[in-house]
């Protein structure tokens, strides 16, 4: 089974500051992706950025960027130049795409602030 | 807005009582996926249907179902409530070719008294 690890339950960074968010995941396959979702305060659950495994080059999204480490199992999340609407729940997802069914796997989330 | 609607947005009930709650998924979407997220368990994929068919189960409790019609769109169905089955309810869809990539509806907040 996959596991998820999300070793922070909760960071704060200044705002205009960097913070990077820690995620570890458990798997035997090989074929797989990686995912941040952000849930602000109003619930809704956004994609933030997304990771194929076979791709070696990290994923990017303006401001957000990760670091797949695939031998270690390790999938941050940077924020870069943060801003008081970053502040939010974010989680770290896993989809095995070999198993035929797309479902994620989430871990317990970071709590992030976003400090003025 | 992901363009995947869910209704209703709160549900208040009793124990032991039935609910449906409804789910639309993004125009061309094809697959639902629901999820339950609770202080306890976090966030836990339920079930995933795929044109209609039912396509992987996860972690629900048999006094849960869904169904998905031909017009695309999705319910899940609680029976029996619990106290424990207060949570925040999620839909999810994703398009062909591209269901890795799954886009959360707004969630139904149920509270179970």
């Amino acid at each position: 089974a996959q596991t998820v690890t999300q070793s922070q339950p909760e960071m704060s960074v200044q705002e205009a500051e960097t913070v990077t968010l820690s995620c570890t995941y458990d798997t035997s396959e090989n074929n797989y992706y990686l995912f941040w979702y952000k849930q602000p305060p109003s619930r809704q659950m956004i994609l933030v950025i997304r990771q194929e495994a076979y791709k070696q080059q990290n994923a990017t999204e303006n401001r957000f960027s990760v670091n797949f480490q695939k031998a270690a199992k390790s999938f941050s999340l940077k924020i870069s130049d943060s801003q008081l609407g970053d502040t939010a729940m974010y989680f770290c997802a896993f989809i095995n795409s070999g198993a035929g069914s797309y479902q994620l796997t989430f871990g317990k989330g970071t709590k992030l602030s976003v400090i003025p | 807005d992901s363009g995947v609607t869910q209704t209703p947005k709160h549900l208040i009930t009793a124990t032991g009582q039935r609910v449906t709650l409804r789910c639309s998924p993004r125009s061309g979407d094809l697959s639902v996926y629901w999820y339950q997220q609770s202080l306890d368990q976090g966030l836990q994929f339920l079930i995933q249907y795929y044109n209609g068919e039912e396509r992987a189960k996860g972690n629900i409790l048999e006094r849960f179902s869904a169904q998905q019609f031909p017009d695309l769109h999705s319910e899940l169905n609680l029976s029996s409530l619990e106290l424990g089955d207060s949570a925040l309810y999620f839909c999810a869809s994703s398009k062909p070719g591209r269901t890795d990539t799954q886009y959360f509806g707004p969630g139904t907040r149920l509270t179970v008294l």
